[in-house]
């Protein structure tokens, strides 16, 4: 099974500032099958990125993904005050496909 | 609009049986896999499993294999997720979701269910 390491677990920034979020799998993971995904209170998550890179539709471009192998980003250029949520990895190039812990992005 | 809508909250005792639902509309049905994600209170998203409901080919993680019994009848494009005996550390909120593209297993979820809270206590 692939273990999902996100740091940090909490990253408290302003509004405006940039975001830069890590998710680290202890295997590579085949064919840069990584997602991310935004999960606010009460809600269900929802896919931001998949493919390492690929923004899922409706996503606005502030949001970008990349790397590959066991390293992957997900960089929110500019917050905005919708963006303080929690984010979740996840690979899904291998079964069992595993999730990251999480951070949890906070206003500072 | 596509969509997944899940059954409504439940309150169980130890020892007893349910299954949930989650039921697609405004796609095809049976030709995009559905997955279970447990989430704990509290706590992060786990994958516990998926159905292709074309043909009912079904996968799960070894962390809930034999404790879950995931199935789907096409017939009313309604996926299920299913116990026979409840533990108290069942208790979590269950999404259904569906992978971007059709016939991969390998894949994102991007339509995700409301989520059904599932509370088991004495």
């Amino acid at each position: 099974e692939i273990v999902l390491t996100q740091s940090p677990g909490t990253l408290s920034l302003s509004p405006g500032e940039r975001a830069t979020l890590s998710c680290r799998a202890s295997q590579s993971v085949s064919s840069s099958y990584l997602a991310w995904y935004q999960q606010k209170p009460g809600q269900a998550p929802r896919l931001l990125i998949y493919g390492a890179s690929s923004r899922a539709t409706g996503i606005p471009d502030r949001f970008s993904g990349s790397g590959s192998g066991t390293d992957f980003t997900l960089t929110i250029s500019r917050l905005e005050p919708e963006d303080f949520a929690v984010y979740y990895c996840q690979q899904y190039g291998s079964s069992p496909q595993t999730f990251g812990g999480g951070t949890k992005v906070e206003i500072k | 609009e596509v969509q997944l809508v899940q059954s409504g909250a439940e309150v169980k005792k130890p020892g007893e049986s349910l299954k949930i639902s989650c039921k697609g509309s405004g796609y095809s049905f049976t030709s995009y896999w559905i997955g279970w994600v447990r989430q704990m209170p509290g706590k992060g998203l786990e994958w516990m499993g998926i159905i292709y409901p074309g043909d009912s080919d079904t996968r799960y993680s070894p962390s809930f294999q034999g404790q879950v019994t995931i199935s789907a009848d096409k017939s009313i494009s309604t996926a299920y997720l299913q116990w026979s005996s409840l533990k108290a550390s069942d208790t979590a909120m269950y999404y259904c979701a569906r992978k971007v593209h059709g016939l991969e297993p390998r894949d994102a979820f991007d339509i995700w269910g409301q989520g059904t809270m599932v509370t088991v206590s004495s």
